[in-house]
């Protein structure tokens, strides 16, 4: 069956990246997308970005265009995602979804999610 | 592209609840449903408007016209309160949006 793991929790200072992976069993890891989303204490989802393991072209979100790089490695059946300059507003769970089938990017396939921390 | 959802919805067992999701002319674009309990990840429960992922009951139901789109879960349980976010895909920025989610209390 389709699985996602992700990596655990982390605490960050502010300033300082967080990278979270994302590993893959039960398919084809690169025939799907991997999506990235966020959610804050409290609130609702906001999509991050995406990224071909075919091809490795991403779309981003605007807001995370200059901090955020995701990436993937094949011989691993593992995504990442990698997110730069952290402030307190980062601090959420994140989690890796997979496209639901080939060429349709909703998210059909979740990871458990990442809870990044950031404080000083 | 903006996407409203009611902040709450509440239903007594085994009536039918509806969740909307408002954004203009939202019948141009393809609607997906995601249902997310407490400490869990999100699921998804319908896409393309009408469609049901391998494994959802078919009590959940979606539709889509005008400037609303609506997720509909008929003979509602216990076990389907939650919170509902919808999501549609906006090509003038390319990105995903998702609407601020609506939770769903059964009576």
């Amino acid at each position: 069956q389709v699985q996602l793991v992700q990596s655990g929790g982390e605490m960050k200072k502010p300033g300082a990246s967080v990278k979270v992976s994302c590993k893959a069993s039960g398919y084809n890891f690169i025939s799907y997308g991997i999506t990235w989303v966020r959610q804050a204490p409290g609130r609702g989802l906001e999509w991050m970005g995406w990224v071909s393991v075919f091809s490795g072209n991403t779309k981003q979100a605007q807001k995370f265009q200059d901090r955020i790089t995701m990436t993937t490695d094949t011989s691993t059946n593992t995504a990442y995602m990698e997110l730069k300059s952290l402030t307190s507003d980062d601090t959420a769970v994140y989690y890796c979804a997979r496209d639901l089938a080939q060429s349709v990017s909703y998210c059909g396939f979740w990871g458990q999610g990442t809870q990044v921390t950031v404080s000083s | 592209y903006v996407l409203t959802q009611p902040p709450s919805v509440s239903v007594a067992p085994g009536q039918a609840a509806t969740i909307t999701c408002g954004g203009k002319n939202i019948k141009n674009r393809s609607v997906a449903w995601y249902q997310q309990k407490p400490g869990q990840a999100p699921v998804l429960v319908v896409y393309d408007d009408t469609d049901r992922p391998s494994g959802i009951p078919d009590r959940f139901s979606g539709s889509n016209s005008e400037n609303t789109a609506s997720l509909t879960i008929s003979r509602v349980e216990a076990g389907d309160e939650a919170d509902y976010f919808c999501q549609v895909w906006d090509l003038s920025s390319e990105q995903w949006v998702f609407g601020g989610g609506t939770k769903l209390t059964v009576l």
